[in-house]
Parts: structure tokens; sequence; C-alpha cells
């Protein structure tokens, strides 16, 4: 299976400031068809996760564009331009190019 | 627009079964996968199968396989997971969600808690 390691376990950032988040796979996430199927989920307190990101850097629709996606092969990067109260939450990488799919251990964004 | 409502909390003693639904709407349903995800209390997210509505080839994650299964009804746009041998660590959240063309999980239903306790 591949693994994937998310640092850091948790981000206390002050509002408007940036975010940034690592997620490393135990192997290459590239696919035979070329792709890599790395994507970024945002789980909102009492919420069901919420796609960010998919493909590493293509946003899916409605996402603020403040979120970007950037990396290839096994490491890869989320970052937050400006962060606002909204987007507290426990951040998600998983990888969509192997079965069994796997997830990052999750990072928490909370405000400083 | 695209919907997923997922049944309602189920309390389960070990070794029963569960089976949750998951009803969609808004979408072509046969274009779409449907994979489902759990979320034990205070924890991450593990993945655990999926299905074609297309043709109901699946796949599940090895941790569970032998235990649960994965059926839709096109008649009805609705996916269904059944767990069987429960035990108290599948108390959970489940959720099911709708897979894009790049393997992403663009949809997701509400969850549905799973109480697994004697």
């Amino acid at each position: 299976d591949i693994v994937m390691t998310q640092t850091p376990l948790s981000s206390p950032v002050t509002l408007g400031q940036p975010a940034s988040i690592s997620c490393r796979s135990s192997q290459s996430l590239v696919h035979s068809d070329g792709n890599t199927y790395l994507s970024w989920l945002q789980q909102r307190p009492g919420q069901p996760p919420r796609l960010l990101i998919y493909k590493i850097s293509n946003r899916f629709s409605g996402v603020p564009d403040r979120f970007s996606g950037s990396g290839a092969g096994t490491d890869f990067t989320l970052k937050i331009s400006r962060v606002e109260a909204e987007d507290v939450g426990v951040y998600y990488c998983m990888q969509g190019t192997q079965f069994p799919l796997t997830f990052g251990g999750g990072t928490k964004v909370e405000i400083k | 627009q695209v919907q997923l409502v997922q049944s309602g909390t189920e309390v389960k003693k070990p070794g029963a079964s569960v089976r949750v639904s998951c009803k969609t709407s808004g979408y072509t349903f046969t274009r779409y996968g449907i994979t489902w995800v759990r979320q034990a209390p205070g924890q991450g997210l593990e993945w655990m199968g999926w299905i074609s509505a297309y043709n109901g080839d699946t796949k599940y994650g090895q941790r569970l396989q032998g235990r649960v299964t994965m059926t839709t009804d096109t008649s009805t746009s609705t996916a269904y997971m059944e767990l069987r041998s429960l035990k108290s660590d599948d108390t959970a959240v489940y959720y099911c969600a709708r897979v894009g063309t790049s393997q992403e999980f663009e949809y997701w239903g509400q969850g549905t808690l799973v109480n697994v306790s004697s």
C-alpha cells in the first residue's frame, strides 16, 4: 500500500497569513497513463470532507483561488495564500493512483 | 445540483450486519463510480472501497475484504454498503462520495453514524 505522510500535524496560523501543508508518498504517484492522482480535501468541524484540489493542482468547482496545489512524483504541497476564519479544519491529501486508495493522516489548521 | 443523501444513524450489536444507503440525484448515476470512506471518532479517513455504477465492478480495501459488500440500484440511483460481523472498532461515520474521472472524490454524502455496542 502507498503510505501518505503529512506534515505538520497542526498548523496555527494568523488570519490573513499564508499556510502550507506538505504531503509525501512512499512511492511515486505517477500513473501508467501519465497522470498523477493526488488530491486535497478539507474537513471543517462537524462536516463531511470537501474536495479542494485534484490531480496535484486543479481547483475543484467553487474552491477559492487562495487555495493552490503543487508538487510532483512523491512530494506535494497545499498552500493557502491568506488564511480566513472559514479555513479552520483538517486537511487531507489522498492518492488515487493505486488501489487501495490511501489518505494522509491529516493536518489541523487553526487560528492563533 | 449533485446530491448524495445517506440513511440515518444505526445502532448495532457486535456480530450484526448494517446496510447504509446513499441516494444520489442531479446527475446520470451510471456515469460515475461511488466510493465509501469511514472515519472513526476523532480519527482520520479510511478508504473502504469503490463500485462502478456502470457495471457493478468493485474494489475493496484489504482490511475489510470479506466483510463488506457494495452494490448499486440503477433504478433508484442509490448505492449501498453492507458491513457484516460488526465489531466495536467498526463504530464510525460512514460516507459515500461520487468519484470523478481523475479518481477525485467530488461530492460527499452527509455521513451515517454506525454505533456498534453491546
